[in-house]
C-alpha cells in the first residue's frame, strides 16, 4: 500500500511569509506526528495526533507554529511570519497503535522548507 | 528528559568490513528502542525496532543490535557491510506508554562504505 505522503517536497518562501505543509498519513493509521529536520541533526519532535486531536503539542518552539488533523486522516502544519531560522526539513510520520501496545513510525519523504 | 548519543559522527569502512555504531539513550523507565536509516535521497525507513523480550534484535538487510539495559546502549552491528549500505542511521528512543509516544532521536552517523 501507499506510504506516508508529503506536499509539496520543496518550498521556497520569503521571511515573514507564511506556509503550510500537508501530510497525508497511512491509511488506517491512527497517530500522526510531525518531525523537523535541521542539517546535521537528527529529526526533532514537534506534534503528535491521536484522532483528530493533538495529543502532544510540546515540541512546537513557539506560536507562529500550528497544526491540525480535522478528520483524523490528513494534517496540515502552519507557519505564520516564516524566518530564517525555520529552514529545515519537515518530517510526517504515522502509526497504527494498538491498545496497550507500542507503536512503529513510519516516515514520508519529508518538505524541505527554505526561507530566504 | 529522553536523549539519546550517537558518539561516530562520521564512519568510512571498506566493503567486507564489519561494523558496530553505537547508541546511548538516557531515559529512567522501560524504552522502546528503534533503529532507522536514511539511504541518499530517499526517507527515513525502519531497519530494526526492540520492544521486549530477546534483547538481541535482528532487522533487515543483516543488520542487527543489541540492547544492554545495564549499559543504556542499543548498538547497530552488521558482520559484512556492503557498498550499498552507504547511508545515515539513527538512533531513537521513546517510552511505552501505552499510548502513541514521540520519538527521540540521536543526531546520527553517516556512514561510507568504499569499495
Amino acid at each position: 500500500g501507499a506510504g506516508v505522503s508529503q506536499t509539496p517536497s520543496n518550498k521556497v518562501t520569503e521571511k515573514g511569509k507564511y506556509v503550510e505543509l500537508r501530510c497525508d498519513p497511512i491509511s488506517g493509521h491512527t497517530a500522526l506526528y510531525w518531525y523537523r529536520q535541521s542539517l546535521g541533526q537528527g529529526p526533532e519532535f514537534l506534534i503528535y495526533f491521536q484522532g483528530t486531536g493533538a495529543a502532544d503539542d510540546s515540541g512546537l518552539p513557539n506560536d507562529r507554529f500550528f497544526a491540525v488533523r480535522p478528520e483524523g486522516s490528513v494534517s496540515t502544519l502552519k507557519i505564520q511570519r516564516t524566518e530564517r531560522g525555520d529552514s529545515a526539513v519537515y518530517l510526517c510520520a504515522s502509526s497504527f497503535l494498538q491498545s496497550g501496545s507500542s507503536d512503529t513510525q513510519y516516515f514520508g519523504p519529508g518538505t524541505r522548507l527554505t526561507v530566504l | 528528559a529522553q536523549s539519546v548519543s550517537q558518539h561516530n559522527h562520521h564512519v568510512i569502512l571498506s566493503e567486507a568490513a564489519s561494523l558496530e555504531l553505537g547508541c546511548n539513550y538516557s531515559y529512567g523507565g522501560t524504552v522502546n528502542l528503534f533503529w532507522y536509516v536514511q539511504y541518499p535521497g530517499q526517507h527515513l525507513q525502519l531497519l530494526l525496532k526492540y520492544f521486549s523480550g530477546d534483547p538481541l534484535v535482528k532487522g533487515i538487510k543483516g543488520f542487527e543490535a543489541e540492547f544492554i539495559k545495564s549499559k543504556f546502549s542499543f548498538n547497530l552491528r552488521k558482520p559484512s557491510v556492503q557498498w550499498s549500505d552507504t547511508a545515515e542511521y539513527f538512533c531513537a528512543v521513546n517510552a511505552p506508554t501505552g499510548t502513541a509516544s514521540k520519538l527521540t532521536f540521536g543526531t546520527g552517523t553517516r556512514l561510507q562504505v568504499t569499495l
